[in-house]
């Protein structure tokens, strides 16, 4: 099946630093998305994007779509302590149904 | 405005007891409902979905079952756990899945 390649996997970054993350896949999305989840609760939806070439905002977010469609990026500008969590890409599948593909997340850690 | 109710929060079972979480939506009608299970933290595993009542795909074989017996309840069970089955279990739904999905805060299943 398709899979998402998410980097890196864990990150461990000071107060204040700037913060970026990329999935790439071997095949096409039409649809890239940006989880985060922080611990004991379920993933929330930061960014969505769905055009090539696409960037995006959200407060100290930024996200952009790969032209080819095979890739993504997140960044974090300025990272303050609640930025710490997992954050998970995800790309849109439809296979029958429509599906989402998770990346295997990044876990961010903030030094104060 | 839309909500997902999952519960219990957490569970410890002996293994090969049964299990039966359940997940409820409200607020809007014929979502696509889905089931996932994370381990260590990290990466979400697909386990089913649900694009209509009584109607289940099951992306891995596993220990696990699920049913949609209404709109909008999806339950997760098992016959009999095995210790493997722990992890943190998410339900999520989506209307229009390019938008992405909307998780429930999950449920913490340790099997002893």
């Amino acid at each position: 099946g398709q899979q998402l390649n998410q980097s890196p996997q864990s990150m461990f970054i000071q107060e204040g630093e700037d913060v970026s993350m990329n999935c790439t896949s071997s095949s096409i999305f039409n649809t890239w998305l940006w989880y985060k989840q922080d611990p004991g609760e379920g993933p929330v939806l930061l960014i969505a994007l769905y055009k090539a070439g696409e960037l995006t905002s959200n407060g100290r977010l930024t996200a952009q779509f790969g032209i080819t469609r095979k890739d993504s990026f997140l960044n974090i500008s300025a990272s303050i302590p609640s930025d710490v969590g997992i954050y998970f890409c995800a790309g849109l599948v439809i296979q029958g149904a429509q599906k989402l593909v998770f990346g295997q997340g990044t876990r961010l850690t903030i030094n104060p | 405005s839309q909500t997902i109710h999952q519960w219990p929060a957490t569970l410890v079972q002996p293994v090969g007891s049964p299990l039966s979480l359940e997940c409820t939506v409200e607020g809007t009608s014929n979502p696509n409902l889905y089931w996932y299970r994370q381990a260590a933290g990290r990466g979400l595993q697909l386990l089913f979905y649900s694009v209509g009542i009584g109607q289940i795909s099951s992306e891995v074989p596993q220990n696990l079952s699920a049913s949609r017996p209404q709109d909008r309840q999806f339950i997760l069970s098992s016959k009999k756990l095995l210790l493997s089955d722990s992890g943190f279990y998410l339900c999520a739904w989506s209307v229009l899945t390019s938008r992405g999905y909307t998780f429930g805060s999950g449920t913490r299943l340790t099997v002893v």
